[in-house]
């Protein structure tokens, strides 16, 4: 059974702070991983992907991934309350068959 | 580019009834797969759909089945609805075929069954 582990939260920063999101994963030939935040009563948008270890960044959002650990860590930089959501990790286990956490629920408070 | 679409929003049915969804992928991608998201249990996988085949598939009873047309769009079917299958129904697409695939979702159709 391939499984994501999130930590469900709830997680709370203060704005401006940097939010820190964690991500295992149990499939060590895993390699496409993703990050999606769900507004709720909305539909999952990614915003995330990260492909080689390191770190990815795009404003705001840094994507790290560690392969050796079968970790992926999302920072949020700057918390603005609009990011206030469930964050839900995601792995591409091969022959497009993806896995997702349960997701981890931040609230930015203002 | 339009992005995913799915029909109905939203729906209500009652026990016993059966129900049909539909998923429009986004230009160009032949992967179209759809999940179940409830509250307590999160995103779990019902099946995929490439070039009209099944290609994978989550455990859900045969109550949930699925097809893919020709040109990409998929459609979902529960049988005998049960007041359990209340939920967000989401599909997402993506190319299919390649390592780096990425998945997006539609804005789901929520489901109650009475």
């Amino acid at each position: 059974q391939k499984e994501v582990e999130q930590n469900s939260g709830p997680l709370s920063v203060p704005e401006g702070a940097i939010a820190s999101l964690n991500c295992t994963y149990s499939d060590r030939g895993s390699q496409s991983f993703f990050w999606y935040r769900q507004y709720s009563g909305k539909s999952p948008e990614l915003i995330m992907s990260i492909y080689s270890n390191g770190d990815k960044e795009d404003g705001r959002f840094t994507a790290q991934l560690n392969k050796a650990s079968q970790y992926v860590s999302l920072l949020i930089r700057d918390s603005q309350p609009s990011d206030s959501a469930t964050y839900l990790c995601a792995v591409n286990g091969g022959r497009n068959q993806f896995y997702f956490g349960t997701g981890t629920s931040l609230t930015v408070i203002p | 580019k339009a992005g995913v679409t799915q029909t109905p929003r939203y729906l209500i049915k009652t026990r016993g009834q059966q129900v049909t969804l539909s998923c429009s992928p986004i230009s160009g991608h032949r992967s179209v797969s759809w999940y179940q998201q409830t509250p307590g249990q999160g995103l779990q996988f019902l099946f995929e759909y490439f070039s009209e085949t099944q290609r994978n598939k989550g455990n859900f009873p045969g109550r949930f089945s699925g097809r893919q047309f020709s040109n990409s769009r998929s459609e979902m079917n529960v049988s005998t609805l049960e007041l359990g299958d209340s939920a967000l129904y989401l599909c997402a697409s993506s190319f299919g075929a390649g390592v780096q695939e990425t998945q997006y979702f539609g804005p789901g159709t929520r489901l109650l069954v009475l």
